[in-house]
């Protein structure tokens, strides 16, 4: 089973700052990750697949990049509503497909 | 608009059973893979199982295999998962799932609103 890692576990910026999240797979995933977004009390949300493609509808201040290993989501400016939940997930060797345990960005 | 409505959640007694439901609209229902994942509380997602299009191909995680089944009715645009022998650790938000293909390809483009599982006696 592919094991993903996310760091940090939480990232405390400010509305306007750009924000950089991590993933990391225990063995290489090439280019099959996704991230989504999951806000409180809300299901989560699609935002980018194949590392670097942005799902119908998202902003594109939201980008992916990465691939084998090592994955970055970035966020360029944040909004309000971007301080949620976000997680990675693969589905390169399934099954299973995994998440990570996902990172929290706060408002600091 | 893809709708997902998800439900049959609520108290399960250890080694009981529940029924989930998720009915689904706005899309060819019978064109897409489908998916249960599921949130226990505070914590992260856990993919459980997965569907074809026209269920011929059905996938389990490790956690449930031999327990849960899913299965969908195309005719109702219907996904279900049948939950036997329920254990505490099964305490979660479930969520059915869209995928965007036929087959599988592990990515949901749509979510239902989740329903909650608690196993307790």
């Amino acid at each position: 089973e592919i094991v993903l890692t996310q760091s940090p576990a939480t990232l405390s910026l400010s509305p306007g700052e750009r924000a950089t999240l991590s993933c990391r797979a225990s063995q290489s995933v090439s280019t099959y990750l996704a991230w989504y977004q999951q806000r409180p009390g809300q299901a989560p949300r699609l935002l980018i697949y194949d590392a670097t493609n942005r799902a119908t509808g998202i902003p594109a201040r939201f980008s992916g990049s990465g691939s084998g290993t090592d994955f970055t989501l970035t966020i360029s400016s944040l909004e309000p509503e971007d301080f949620a939940v976000y997680y990675c997930q693969q589905r390169s060797d399934w099954p299973p497909f995994t998440f990570g345990q996902g990172t929290k960005v706060e408002i600091k | 608009e893809v709708q997902l409505l998800d439900s049959g959640g609520g108290l399960g007694q250890p080694g009981g059973s529940l029924r989930l439901s998720c009915a689904a609209s706005g899309f060819v229902f019978s064109n897409y893979a489908m998916a249960w994942v599921r949130q226990a509380p505070g914590k992260g997602l856990e993919w459980v199982s997965t569907i074809s299009s026209r269920g011929g191909s059905t996938y389990y995680a490790d956690s449930v295999k031999g327990r849960f089944t899913i299965s969908r009715d195309n005719s109702k645009n219907t996904l279900f998962l049948q939950m036997n022998s329920l254990r505490v650790e099964d305490t979660a938000v479930y969520y059915c799932a869209k995928d965007p293909y036929y087959e599988s390809t592990g990515y949901y483009t749509d979510w239902g609103q989740g329903t909650l599982v608690t196993v307790s006696s």
